[in-house]
């Protein structure tokens, strides 16, 4: 079965610069998820969207967005990069109309910022 | 606040026993609660949920136990496999369904020894 895409899967970056990661959901999924897992620590979610609109919003820089566009697929631009950025990115999606709305998860983005 | 937690970071059982992994949660308005497997390098893989007009829940091996009146939530692992070896979250989707967050305790790291 088609999983969550994420690319790329690993990023280098250094401090102050931008990274833009990339999600592409499970075919027929309509709303995104956006997780961000340091080293050791549980997930945290970010940010969420449904049809393309932002439908939850969790601990999310401001140096951070992102968006949902017509093909459902989501993009996190993150922008003047700092250390504590350096993390795992994970993408979940889910079908809104679904029983439980169960949020199925990609591999994860590694970022290291240097 | 509202947080999710477990009680213990490192789990140990040898490989053909029960395992039993805690979780507490805070917020009384949680109403679905989601077990979750991570292995080294991936993302979350879902195992079983449980909503909170439900005390059990069996799935293939696995038992979810839920307690309202302590708020404590419990997996049971049936006839542990060396497979089984994982970082285990449980999560709360505090609204009960639609595109919000999940909210994640800190993980229980089991360890199977042969």
């Amino acid at each position: 079965a088609a999983g969550v895409i994420q690319s790329p899967r690993h990023l280098i970056k250094e401090k102050r610069e931008t990274a833009t990661l990339k999600c592409y959901p499970i075919p027929r999924h309509d709303t995104v998820y956006w997780y961000q897992q340091g080293p050791g620590q549980d997930p945290q979610f970010l940010i969420s969207f449904y049809e393309k609109m932002q439908s939850d919003k969790g601990s999310i820089p401001d140096r951070f967005s992102a968006q949902q566009f017509s093909d459902y697929h989501s993009e996190l631009n993150m922008s003047s990069l700092e250390l504590g950025d350096s993390a795992l990115y994970f993408c979940a999606s889910s079908l809104r109309t679904s029983v439980d709305n169960e949020q199925f998860f990609g591999p994860g983005t590694r970022l290291t910022v240097l | 606040g509202e947080s999710v937690g477990l009680h213990l970071p490192t789990l140990s059982v040898q490989e053909g026993d029960n395992s039993i992994i805690n979780c507490a949660y805070s917020n009384s308005a949680s109403d679905y609660f989601i077990w979750y497997k991570q292995e080294s390098g991936k993302g979350p893989q879902f195992i079983i949920d449980i909503r909170s007009n439900m005390d059990k829940r069996q799935g293939q091996r696995v038992t979810v136990l839920l307690n309202k009146t302590v708020k404590h939530l419990s997996l049971q692992i049936a006839a542990t496999q060396p497979g089984d070896s994982a970082v285990y979250f449980c999560a709360d989707n505090r609204r009960g369904g639609g595109a919000d967050g999940l909210t994640f305790g800190k993980g229980t790291h089991l360890i199977i020894q042969p």
